[in-house]
């Protein structure tokens, strides 16, 4: 059984910085770790994936996360935030099915991430 | 290249009436996911389809919920008779068939369901 623990609800940080997003996730098989963003009034945007090529993986707008296998984290950072970052995060884990397809993902609860100027 | 559409964006309804989802893909993914997030809680898996076919149906709550995707291209996503309950945002996902570890899942931006 897979499941995904994202630790706060709700984090808040300053423009300019650092956001740190935690995810522990808990997988059978070799996990594939993601993380989506949600902006408001938007659907979920792919922000990066590990796939178990490296460890640290690098996204889009200066995100990146470290899959650690003996803490069974994934958490996202980014060095400085900025006001557009304000946004919902999801983590997610998925995996290989019996059927041998990467199947559904498993979600965390979600971090709302606020920056404050 | 469009991205996943989804329809209505919103939608109310009262109690026992029907509601129909509908979801477009991006064109030539074979794989469509439906999800679901009900207020305060994770995203859920629904169903997955490969082309018109079910591939995976573990999620679904009950039979009020019937999803099918004639042809293997948009699906709909019908709730009958909606309960109290079901309210809360459907999120249709697709997906290119690759090997495990390739795939990554569109989203689309999901509807708004409230039932009162």
């Amino acid at each position: 059984a897979q499941s995904v623990t994202q630790l706060g609800s709700h984090v808040s940080v300053s423009e300019g910085a650092l956001v740190l997003l935690r995810c522990n996730y808990s997988s059978s098989v070799p996990p594939y770790l993601f993380w989506y963003v949600q902006y408001p009034n938007q659907g979920l945007q792919l922000l990066l994936k590990y796939t178990s090529a490296a460890t640290l993986v690098k996204g889009i707008n200066g995100f990146e996360a470290e899959f650690k296998k003996s803490e069974t984290s994934f958490h996202l950072t980014k060095p400085s935030a900025h006001m557009s970052d304000a946004a919902e995060y999801f983590c997610a884990v998925s995996g290989i099915t019996g059927g041998g397809s990467q199947g559904n993902l498993i979600f965390g609860k979600g971090t709302k991430l606020s920056v404050k100027p | 290249e469009a991205g996943v559409t989804q329809f209505p964006s919103h939608s109310v309804i009262e109690k026992g009436q029907t509601v129909t989802l509908r979801c477009d893909p991006i064109s030539g993914h074979d794989n469509l996911y439906w999800y679901r997030r009900v207020m305060g809680k994770e995203i859920k898996f629904l169903l997955h389809f490969v082309k018109e076919s079910k591939q995976d149906e573990s999620g679904m709550p009950n039979n009020r919920f019937l999803a099918e995707r004639t042809g293997g291209t948009y699906s709909t996503l019908k709730v009958q008779p909606a309960e109290l309950e079901d309210s809360g945002v459907y999120f249709c996902a697709s997906s290119q068939v690759e090997t495990p570890g390739r795939e990554t899942q569109y989203f689309g931006p999901g509807t708004r369901l409230l039932v009162l």
